[in-house]
């Protein structure tokens, strides 16, 4: 049984248009993250979220938004997609943001999205 | 600021030599330290932790880490490399003094055994 899934797995699509990447944990989890992966394999958090609280990287632009219908899903919406937000995207989910924040955040298989 | 470095972007093995991937850190408060692989066009998988205690944690595929507080590093070993542990592997850092309790990541070291 797959953890953290992630839909799709890739995603094609032209500048301007408004996407999203579907993230579904399995685990029980209480908090859900995004990331960017970057061409250059960097790993940059966009966002951290639970059911009390949005945490938002700041230079995130606002054409990203993330929606959790329930605890168990976190998708992320892109508007207006940019040339420049292809990237792998991953969720990732962890027990507890808090909880002393040593609780290991398990990771999605990726989103694989190009932008033309 | 707080931040993690992996100091070599890629380590060059012989299949059945010991392999060594460096990560230090620097933050404010106690750091918890992880590692994490990621194999080509995959996620991120979970190796090890660190957070009190005995500073060898062992892990995941053979794979084990020693925190050393002093030098402000938590080296990634392995006693005899395998062709099959070719990957990406990334350190981070998480620090009881930030309420965000987001992880710091290294921008990832590339291992490449070779048989």
């Amino acid at each position: 049984d797959t953890a953290v899934s992630q839909t799709p797995k890739y995603l094609v699509t032209q500048m301007g248009n408004d996407k999203s990447i579907k993230c579904e944990q399995n685990l029980g989890h209480d908090t859900m993250y995004w990331y960017k992966q970057d061409s250059k394999k960097f790993l940059k958090i966009m966002f951290s979220y639970n059911n009390k609280e949005l945490i938002i990287n700041e230079t995130v632009p606002n054409r990203f938004s993330p929606k959790s219908p329930d605890k168990a899903h976190l998708n992320l919406h892109i508007n207006s997609l940019e040339l420049g937000d292809s990237a792998v995207y991953f969720c990732a989910s962890s027990r507890l943001a808090g909880a002393l924040g040593t609780d290991t955040q398990y990771f999605g298989p990726g989103t694989r999205l190009t932008v033309l | 600021a707080q931040s993690v470095a992996q100091p070599e972007d890629q380590v060059n093995v012989a299949e059945g030599n010991p392999l060594t991937v460096k990560c230090t850190y620097s933050v404010s408060g106690n750091p918890y330290l992880f590692w994490y692989v990621q194999y080509p066009n995959r996620g991120l998988q979970f190796l090890l932790k660190y957070i009190t205690g005995d500073n060898l944690v062992k892990g995941s595929y053979g794979f084990e880490a020693e925190f050393n507080k002093s030098q402000t590093s938590f080296h990634l070993k392995k006693p005899s490399a395998l062709v099959s542990d070719s990957a990406l592997y990334f350190c981070a850092v998480r620090t009881s003094k930030d309420s965000n309790y987001q992880l710091i990541w290294g921008a990832g070291t590339k291992l490449i055994i070779k048989p």
